[in-house]
């Protein structure tokens, strides 16, 4: 079946650790978006590709970092950097280019600071 | 920029009962509008979607209307069930597809 996979489900990180969220996706699409998710709020854009080897940096980017060497791969590197990274981490793609196309999203990652 | 607004949860109704989560927007151009649903733990799924106004979007007895004039995609439903409890999101993307914005989310409670 075609979808989305996000690994862990559960993370639990230390202070002063960095930790990679897995994203991938069997869809073909070309564009990979990175959200997260706070209780009471919508979900936020960190980082988004629309190509390999591609990215651009969402509304909320600080302590975060991605890569993008495949197609089928979107990685997001939650840094020491970043200061309150307990949430809920959504993952999704779509097709490039089309104004009425939807965004088909992974089940999430929730992470844990300890 | 562009933006959504839903109304703030949670919604608690009797199975049954009539649904409306309003939803407004503001954007340049013509964006789609689309309806997301999130059951516990879980990511978001497409419920339904609108990509031009006057356009009705349906699935699973949920509707949808793309109100320019009104800047709106109010999400409704005749009878809800318990199984319809959930977090409702009102999303819209831009001629890039697939980029969305969203609202706060709605979240709905439904006691049989």
């Amino acid at each position: 079946d075609g979808g989305i996979t996000q690994s862990p489900k559960y993370l639990f990180r230390k202070e002063g650790q960095n930790v990679t969220l897995s994203c991938e996706q069997n869809l073909n699409h070309d564009a990979m978006y990175w959200y997260r998710q706070d209780p009471g709020q919508g979900l936020r854009l960190i980082y988004y590709s629309q190509i390999v080897n591609d990215f651009q940096k969402g509304d909320i980017a600080e302590g975060y970092s991605v890569s993008r060497e495949k197609k089928e791969s979107f990685p997001l590197t939650v840094t020491s950097a970043q200061k309150n990274p307990t949430a809920f981490y959504l993952c999704a793609s779509s097709i490039l280019g089309q104004k009425n196309t939807e965004a088909f999203f992974g089940q999430g990652t929730r992470l844990t600071v300890v | 920029g562009n933006s959504v607004t839903q109304m703030e949860g949670p919604v608690t109704l009797s199975e049954e009962a009539f649904l409306t989560i309003n939803c407004t927007y503001t954007a340049t151009g013509y964006p789609s509008l689309f309806w997301y649903v999130q059951y516990p733990g879980e990511g978001l799924q497409l419920l339904l979607k609108a990509t031009k106004a006057d356009d009705k979007g349906s699935n699973k007895g949920f509707e949808a209307t793309y109100r320019k004039e009104t800047t709106s995609f109010h999400l409704e439903k005749g009878s809800v069930q318990v199984s319809d409890s959930a977090v409702y999101f009102c999303a819209l993307s831009g001629n890039q597809g697939g980029k969305l914005i969203f609202g706060q989310g709605t979240e709905l409670s439904v006691k049989p």
